[in-house]
């Protein structure tokens, strides 16, 4: 199984600033088939961002992805109130699919 | 408008049998490219991918928990079937299931899940 290890864990920024995650996979991932997903309190997931790089229709541009191979990194270039959240990487290169432990970013 | 809604009991006894439907609308399993998946997040902790299904029947499941898991499908009625054996107090959570598609390959729309705990 590919085992993902995000990082940080938490985090805490404030309004404006820019956030990294990243997550890091114990084997390579072809084809960046990797996805990123936030949850809210209470809520399920919501898809971010898809092949490692493309976002999903609706999300914010200041979401982005980017990396490959064992190394992906989630962006947000300004942080707004409404990204206070979980945040989750997910590899679907190879079955089983597994997700990252998560970071929740707090502001 | 693509929705899922997960449903099924609330509490189980350990030792047990789960049984958990996801009904989903605005997509069919008969359409090549579907694919739909059980995902579980216990209280406080990581999304944990379960099984998934697709259009043609193929069947993949946790490395972990496949000998407990059978994943089913019934196209007439929209819907996908989870079991899960031997019920443990661990696997209390919140259960979800989420569509992929092989447009985005990731997991698209999801249902807004159901609680499961597991006590006697």
């Amino acid at each position: 199984d590919i085992q993902l290890t995000q990082s940080p864990s938490s985090l805490s920024a404030s309004l404006g600033d820019r956030v990294t995650i990243t997550c890091r996979a114990s084997q390579g991932i072809g084809s960046s088939w990797l996805a990123w997903y936030q949850q809210k309190p209470e809520k399920a997931p919501e898809p971010l961002i898809y092949a490692a790089s493309t976002l999903q229709s609706g999300v914010p541009t200041r979401f982005s992805g980017s990396g490959s191979g064992k190394e992906f990194t989630l962006t947000i270039s300004s942080l707004q109130p409404e990204d206070s959240a979980t945040y989750y990487c997910q590899q679907y290169n190879s079955y089983p699919f597994t997700f990252g432990g998560g970071t929740k970013v707090e502001i | 408008r693509v929705t899922l809604r997960e449903s099924g009991p609330a509490l189980v006894k350990p030792t047990q049998t789960l049984t958990l439907t996801c009904t989903f609308s605005g997509f069919s399993l008969s359409t090549s490219g579907m694919s739909v998946n059980w995902i579980r997040q216990p209280p406080g902790k990581a999304l944990e991918w379960l099984a998934r299904i697709d259009w043609d029947d193929d069947k993949y499941y946790s490395t972990s928990l496949k000998t407990r898991l059978t994943i089913s499908k019934d196209t007439s009625k929209n819907q996908v079937v989870l079991t899960m054996t031997n019920m443990d107090p661990v696997d209390t959570a919140t259960y979800y299931c989420a569509r992929s598609t092989t447009v985005t390959m990731d997991m698209d729309v999801w249902g807004e899940g159901t609680t499961v705990t597991v006590s006697s």
